[in-house]
């Protein structure tokens, strides 16, 4: 079936430093999200990638979407204590016209120390 | 209101009891999905309701049964659950599927369930 690989699993990091978390897709997807969750929390939407190629960036995040919608990529610059928690990617795969699921990567957990 | 909200937070359950997991959304979303997440896992997807039709179910045993009694509820009912099955379980909705721009999915706090 439809398996979206993210990696590292773990990285842990100097505050200041960057950090990167990459998925890869075995088959093209229809979008690619990406959420956190906190230690104890429950995940939260972070941002959304539709078209082939796209660029996002939302302050000290950078998200970027493979030519080939199969790969994706979340990058931090210099880390704070608050971006501690596990990132996860999550590509959309449509069932129908009325209905599909996320298929979510095993998750990057960040740890920074301070 | 942009938030999904699902009681109780927390539930200890004997292998012979029946209980219910409930969630509730105000933000007019036409999907909605029970989630089952174990620790330093991804959510793992169990069922997803389409306009309050049941469309997708991830084989899930029939231990847990989901009902949507209308667009802004969803239950999980459970009955005779094994050790196993303690998680975190998850409720989410999203807008609708018909414009792949609409698919975020908004998750609620979650049930952290212990089955004895």
């Amino acid at each position: 079936g439809q398996q979206v690989m993210q990696i590292p699993q773990y990285q842990h990091v100097q505050e200041g430093e960057d950090f990167t978390t990459y998925c890869n897709s075995s088959t093209t997807l229809s979008n690619i999200q990406w959420y956190k969750q906190r230690p104890g929390g429950h995940p939260v939407f972070l941002i959304q990638l539709v078209k082939s190629g796209e660029v996002k960036k939302q302050k000290r995040l950078t998200f970027q979407f493979g030519e080939a919608k199969k790969n994706s990529s979340l990058h931090i610059t210099a880390t704070q204590t608050t971006d501690v928690g596990t990132y996860f990617c999550a590509g959309l795969r449509l069932i129908s016209s009325n209905t599909g699921k996320l298929i979510f990567g095993q998750g990057t957990t960040l740890q920074v120390k301070p | 209101d942009t938030e999904v909200t699902q009681t109780p937070k927390h539930l200890v359950m004997g292998m012979t009891n029946k209980k219910s997991l409930k969630c509730e959304q105000h933000m007019g979303h036409r999907a909605m999905y029970w989630y089952k997440q174990k620790a330093k896992k991804p959510p793992e997807l169990m069922f997803v309701y389409s306009y309050e039709k049941l469309s997708i179910n991830e084989s899930v045993p029939s231990r847990f049964s989901p009902e949507c009694p209308n667009s802004s509820l969803l239950n999980l009912h459970l009955h005779a659950l094994q050790p196993e099955d303690s998680a975190l379980y998850l409720c989410a909705s999203s807008q609708e599927f018909r414009r792949v721009s609409y698919n975020e999915q908004f998750f609620g706090p979650g049930t952290r369930l212990t089955v004895l």
